[in-house]
């Protein structure tokens, strides 16, 4: 298996645009996890899905930030419109059964400029 | 509730010697433990983990832990470093009573192995 899939790897844009992010889960997981990291604020839980449903979204930061898990492969993060405080390495990661360990994507490095 | 502590945000240990990074956790069952390291410009990966059984845990790239619940605490532990060890790792822990299945991750501790 490839492990969690990211895309993009890198993301620069102008504040006020829409940015979507990626993520494709281990094949067979069940959990899917969307994480902020920041020297700041360190590592953030923002949403996690069971079976394609969102569970708990209580960490994700504002309206502007949405998520969707169409399929048990596919995840996106979307934040509608970006600000340079948004600017932070998002990780998408994904686990089997409740305490199953996470597997972590290489992470997406978004810059709002 | 259940939380995590690591209560270094550095360690610095020399090529060679032992190294152990500190873990205390809290939880109201009995708790789910896990350690994960991050390299730079990586995402994390999972070292080992503990649910039930003996305390001591090992786990990828040498490294092992030691469960211990009257001090509620695990401790991640190396017999030798080596200066590829040197990154930041993660401890989290999740409550086995139930509530949320999700493992609360502490704040991280920066090792720094010196050659």
């Amino acid at each position: 298996d490839a492990g969690v899939i990211q895309s993009p790897r890198h993301e620069v844009t102008e504040m006020g645009q829409e940015v979507t992010l990626r993520c494709k889960p281990i094949s067979g997981h069940d959990y899917l996890f969307w994480y902020r990291q920041t020297m700041m604020r360190g590592l953030e839980l923002l949403i996690y899905f069971n079976n394609n449903v969102p569970i708990d979204d209580s960490g994700m930061p504002e309206d502007r930030f949405s998520a969707k898990m169409p399929n048990a492969s596919f995840s996106t993060l979307k934040i509608q419109p970006s600000e340079p405080r948004d600017s932070a390495v998002y990780f998408c990661a994904s686990s089997f059964l409740q305490f199953g360990e996470q597997f972590f994507g290489p992470g997406t490095r978004l810059t709002v400029l | 509730a259940q939380s995590v502590a690591q209560p270094e945000d550095q360690v610095n240990v020399a090529e060679g010697n032992p190294l152990t990074v500190k873990c205390t956790y809290s939880v109201s069952g009995n708790p789910y433990l896990f350690w994960y390291v991050q390299y730079p410009n990586r995402g994390l990966q999972f070292l080992l983990k503990y649910i039930t059984g003996d305390n001591l845990v090992k786990g990828s790239y040498g490294f092992e832990a030691e469960f211990n619940k009257s001090q509620t605490s695990f401790h991640l532990k190396k017999p030798s470093a080596l200066v590829s060890d040197s990154a930041l790792y993660f401890c989290a822990v999740r409550d086995g009573a139930g509530g949320s299945y999700i493992p609360t991750f502490g704040r991280g501790t920066s090792l720094i192995v010196h050659p």
